[in-house]
Protein backbone atom coordinates (compact mmCIF):
# COMPACT_ATOMS: atom_id res chain seq x y z
CA UNK A 1 0.00 0.00 0.00
CA UNK A 2 0.72 3.31 -0.99
CA UNK A 3 1.73 5.63 2.34
CA UNK A 4 2.57 9.78 2.04
CA UNK A 5 4.34 11.26 4.97
CA UNK A 6 4.77 15.20 5.81
CA UNK A 7 7.11 15.26 8.20
CA UNK A 8 6.22 18.98 9.04
CA UNK A 9 3.14 19.42 11.24
CA UNK A 10 3.69 23.13 11.94
CA UNK A 11 5.50 25.79 9.46
CA UNK A 12 6.11 28.93 9.46
CA UNK A 13 6.96 32.58 7.13
CA UNK A 14 7.51 35.97 7.33
CA UNK A 15 4.84 37.59 4.37
CA UNK A 16 7.17 37.80 0.96
CA UNK A 17 9.75 34.98 2.27
CA UNK A 18 9.58 32.02 0.82
CA UNK A 19 9.06 28.65 2.27
CA UNK A 20 9.14 24.72 1.45
CA UNK A 21 7.18 21.92 2.48
CA UNK A 22 8.00 18.44 2.73
CA UNK A 23 6.50 15.37 1.79
CA UNK A 24 8.06 11.88 1.27
CA UNK A 25 5.96 8.52 -0.23
CA UNK A 26 6.08 5.17 -1.09
CA UNK A 27 5.09 3.10 -3.53
CA UNK A 28 6.38 -0.20 -5.64
CA UNK A 29 4.65 1.79 -9.08
CA UNK A 30 6.23 3.63 -11.57
CA UNK A 31 3.49 5.34 -12.95
CA UNK A 32 1.13 7.59 -10.32
CA UNK A 33 0.41 11.33 -9.89
CA UNK A 34 0.90 13.33 -6.98
CA UNK A 35 -0.92 16.71 -5.56
CA UNK A 36 -0.40 19.65 -3.29
CA UNK A 37 -3.98 20.50 -1.96
CA UNK A 38 -4.54 24.03 0.03
CA UNK A 39 -7.47 23.74 3.18
CA UNK A 40 -7.64 26.98 4.53
CA UNK A 41 -9.78 27.19 7.67
CA UNK A 42 -13.27 26.83 7.45
CA UNK A 43 -13.30 26.44 3.64
CA UNK A 44 -13.00 23.97 1.04
CA UNK A 45 -9.86 21.81 0.15
CA UNK A 46 -8.40 23.15 -3.38
CA UNK A 47 -6.10 21.50 -5.45
CA UNK A 48 -2.65 23.62 -5.52
CA UNK A 49 -0.42 22.09 -8.07
CA UNK A 50 -0.25 18.12 -9.49
CA UNK A 51 2.88 16.48 -10.84
CA UNK A 52 2.36 13.03 -13.15
CA UNK A 53 5.23 10.91 -11.90
CA UNK A 54 6.64 10.48 -15.74
CA UNK A 55 6.79 13.98 -16.48
CA UNK A 56 10.60 14.70 -15.16
CA UNK A 57 9.75 18.98 -15.68
CA UNK A 58 8.17 20.09 -12.13
CA UNK A 59 5.02 21.73 -11.74
CA UNK A 60 5.21 25.44 -11.53
CA UNK A 61 1.71 26.96 -10.78
CA UNK A 62 2.32 30.71 -9.93
CA UNK A 63 3.78 31.25 -6.78
CA UNK A 64 3.56 27.62 -6.54
CA UNK A 65 6.31 25.00 -7.66
CA UNK A 66 7.49 21.81 -6.86
CA UNK A 67 10.77 19.65 -6.29
CA UNK A 68 10.07 16.13 -7.68
CA UNK A 69 12.62 13.44 -6.94
CA UNK A 70 11.34 10.12 -8.30
CA UNK A 71 14.32 8.41 -7.06
CA UNK A 72 14.20 9.87 -3.70
CA UNK A 73 10.26 9.62 -4.03
CA UNK A 74 10.58 12.97 -2.35
CA UNK A 75 7.74 15.81 -3.85
CA UNK A 76 8.45 19.33 -1.97
CA UNK A 77 6.10 22.59 -2.17
CA UNK A 78 8.26 25.73 -2.79
CA UNK A 79 5.75 29.15 -2.08
CA UNK A 80 7.49 32.15 -3.38
CA UNK A 81 6.65 35.74 -1.87
CA UNK A 82 4.24 34.44 0.81
CA UNK A 83 0.84 36.03 1.33
CA UNK A 84 -1.06 36.22 4.44
CA UNK A 85 -3.74 34.08 2.37
CA UNK A 86 -1.61 31.29 1.97
CA UNK A 87 -2.35 30.27 5.53
CA UNK A 88 -3.78 27.34 5.66
CA UNK A 89 -3.62 23.55 6.23
CA UNK A 90 -1.29 21.73 3.49
CA UNK A 91 -1.95 18.18 2.18
CA UNK A 92 0.39 16.30 0.22
CA UNK A 93 -1.52 13.31 -1.38
CA UNK A 94 -0.78 10.30 -4.20
CA UNK A 95 -2.80 8.69 -6.15
CA UNK A 96 -1.96 5.58 -8.68
CA UNK A 97 -2.51 5.42 -12.21
CA UNK A 98 -3.75 2.47 -12.80
CA UNK A 99 -7.04 1.79 -14.66
CA UNK A 100 -10.34 2.45 -12.73
CA UNK A 101 -10.90 4.36 -9.47
CA UNK A 102 -7.62 4.17 -7.27
CA UNK A 103 -8.15 6.57 -3.92
CA UNK A 104 -5.95 9.36 -3.05
CA UNK A 105 -4.10 8.84 -0.47
CA UNK A 106 -2.92 11.95 1.58
CA UNK A 107 -0.28 12.40 4.49
CA UNK A 108 -1.50 14.43 7.67
CA UNK A 109 -0.91 17.91 6.63
CA UNK A 110 1.22 20.63 7.44
CA UNK A 111 -0.40 24.11 9.24
CA UNK A 112 1.14 27.11 7.50
CA UNK A 113 1.15 30.48 9.41
CA UNK A 114 1.99 33.57 7.62
CA UNK A 115 3.41 36.39 9.45
CA UNK A 116 2.86 39.62 8.33
CA UNK B 1 -20.21 30.07 -7.70
CA UNK B 2 -20.35 27.52 -5.70
CA UNK B 3 -20.17 24.00 -7.18
CA UNK B 4 -20.07 21.22 -4.06
CA UNK B 5 -22.41 22.20 -1.37
CA UNK B 6 -22.24 20.61 2.19
CA UNK B 7 -25.15 21.19 4.14
CA UNK B 8 -25.32 21.35 7.11
CA UNK B 9 -21.87 22.80 7.51
CA UNK B 10 -22.26 22.05 10.92
CA UNK B 11 -24.46 19.05 12.69
CA UNK B 12 -24.84 17.69 16.32
CA UNK B 13 -26.50 13.90 16.98
CA UNK B 14 -26.70 11.90 19.80
CA UNK B 15 -25.17 8.92 20.55
CA UNK B 16 -26.92 6.04 18.50
CA UNK B 17 -29.55 8.22 16.56
CA UNK B 18 -29.15 8.29 12.92
CA UNK B 19 -27.92 11.47 10.72
CA UNK B 20 -27.86 12.13 7.13
CA UNK B 21 -25.59 14.84 5.57
CA UNK B 22 -25.55 15.57 1.63
CA UNK B 23 -24.04 16.68 -0.98
CA UNK B 24 -24.70 18.64 -3.97
CA UNK B 25 -23.15 19.40 -7.17
CA UNK B 26 -23.30 21.52 -10.15
CA UNK B 27 -20.44 20.78 -11.61
CA UNK B 28 -22.43 17.12 -13.08
CA UNK B 29 -19.59 15.35 -12.39
CA UNK B 30 -19.43 11.17 -13.17
CA UNK B 31 -17.78 10.60 -9.58
CA UNK B 32 -18.69 11.77 -5.86
CA UNK B 33 -16.97 10.85 -3.00
CA UNK B 34 -17.34 10.84 0.87
CA UNK B 35 -14.04 11.14 2.80
CA UNK B 36 -13.46 10.77 6.58
CA UNK B 37 -11.03 13.50 8.33
CA UNK B 38 -10.65 13.35 12.05
CA UNK B 39 -8.71 15.92 13.70
CA UNK B 40 -5.24 16.13 12.93
CA UNK B 41 -5.14 13.99 10.32
CA UNK B 42 -5.52 12.94 6.90
CA UNK B 43 -9.01 12.65 4.89
CA UNK B 44 -9.62 9.14 4.47
CA UNK B 45 -11.83 7.42 1.72
CA UNK B 46 -15.04 5.68 2.50
CA UNK B 47 -16.85 5.07 -0.63
CA UNK B 48 -17.73 7.08 -3.65
CA UNK B 49 -20.38 6.67 -6.94
CA UNK B 50 -19.25 6.48 -10.26
CA UNK B 51 -22.58 7.57 -11.68
CA UNK B 52 -24.94 5.18 -9.81
CA UNK B 53 -22.45 2.12 -9.23
CA UNK B 54 -21.32 2.27 -5.49
CA UNK B 55 -18.08 1.58 -4.36
CA UNK B 56 -17.25 0.67 -0.57
CA UNK B 57 -13.50 1.15 0.63
CA UNK B 58 -12.77 -2.23 2.61
CA UNK B 59 -12.17 -0.55 5.90
CA UNK B 60 -15.33 1.68 5.70
CA UNK B 61 -17.52 0.57 8.84
CA UNK B 62 -20.71 -1.11 8.28
CA UNK B 63 -22.29 1.91 10.25
CA UNK B 64 -21.61 4.12 6.86
CA UNK B 65 -24.33 3.98 4.01
CA UNK B 66 -24.28 6.00 1.08
CA UNK B 67 -27.24 6.92 -1.27
CA UNK B 68 -26.76 8.88 -4.72
CA UNK B 69 -30.73 9.70 -5.88
CA UNK B 70 -29.34 11.51 -8.68
CA UNK B 71 -26.12 12.57 -10.84
CA UNK B 72 -26.22 16.38 -8.06
CA UNK B 73 -27.28 14.92 -5.11
CA UNK B 74 -25.20 12.32 -2.65
CA UNK B 75 -25.90 11.34 0.89
CA UNK B 76 -23.58 10.13 3.73
CA UNK B 77 -25.68 8.15 6.29
CA UNK B 78 -24.39 7.28 9.30
CA UNK B 79 -26.94 4.47 11.15
CA UNK B 80 -26.02 4.53 14.94
CA UNK B 81 -23.27 7.33 15.65
CA UNK B 82 -20.65 6.83 17.80
CA UNK B 83 -18.16 9.08 19.41
CA UNK B 84 -15.76 7.76 17.25
CA UNK B 85 -17.27 9.03 14.48
CA UNK B 86 -16.89 13.14 15.20
CA UNK B 87 -15.01 14.17 12.83
CA UNK B 88 -15.02 16.53 9.42
CA UNK B 89 -17.16 14.82 6.44
CA UNK B 90 -16.27 16.05 3.26
CA UNK B 91 -17.85 15.30 -0.38
CA UNK B 92 -15.57 15.85 -3.19
CA UNK B 93 -16.36 15.12 -7.23
CA UNK B 94 -14.72 14.62 -10.14
CA UNK B 95 -15.04 14.10 -13.57
CA UNK B 96 -13.94 10.37 -13.86
CA UNK B 97 -11.71 8.25 -11.67
CA UNK B 98 -8.47 8.24 -13.21
CA UNK B 99 -5.82 10.18 -11.51
CA UNK B 100 -5.57 12.90 -14.31
CA UNK B 101 -8.62 14.14 -13.11
CA UNK B 102 -8.67 16.80 -10.90
CA UNK B 103 -11.37 16.12 -7.45
CA UNK B 104 -13.26 18.88 -5.82
CA UNK B 105 -13.85 19.29 -2.65
CA UNK B 106 -17.14 20.76 -0.25
CA UNK B 107 -16.53 22.87 2.47
CA UNK B 108 -17.54 19.85 4.68
CA UNK B 109 -19.87 18.95 7.50
CA UNK B 110 -18.18 18.70 11.24
CA UNK B 111 -20.08 16.23 13.08
CA UNK B 112 -20.43 16.36 17.03
CA UNK B 113 -21.66 13.30 18.34
CA UNK B 114 -23.05 13.53 21.89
Amino acid sequence: AQTVTQSQPEMSVQEAETVTLSCTYDTSESDYYLFWYKQPPSRQMILVIRQEAYKQQNATENRFSVNFQKAAKSFSLKISDSQLGDAAMYFCAYRSAEPGNTPLVFGKGTRLSVIA
Amino acid sequence: DAMVIQNPRYQVTQFGKPVTLSCSQTLNHNVMYWYQQKSSQAPKLLFHYYDKDFNNEADTPDNFQSRRPNTSFCFLDIRSPGLGDAAMYLCATSRGTSGVYEQYFGPGTRLTVT
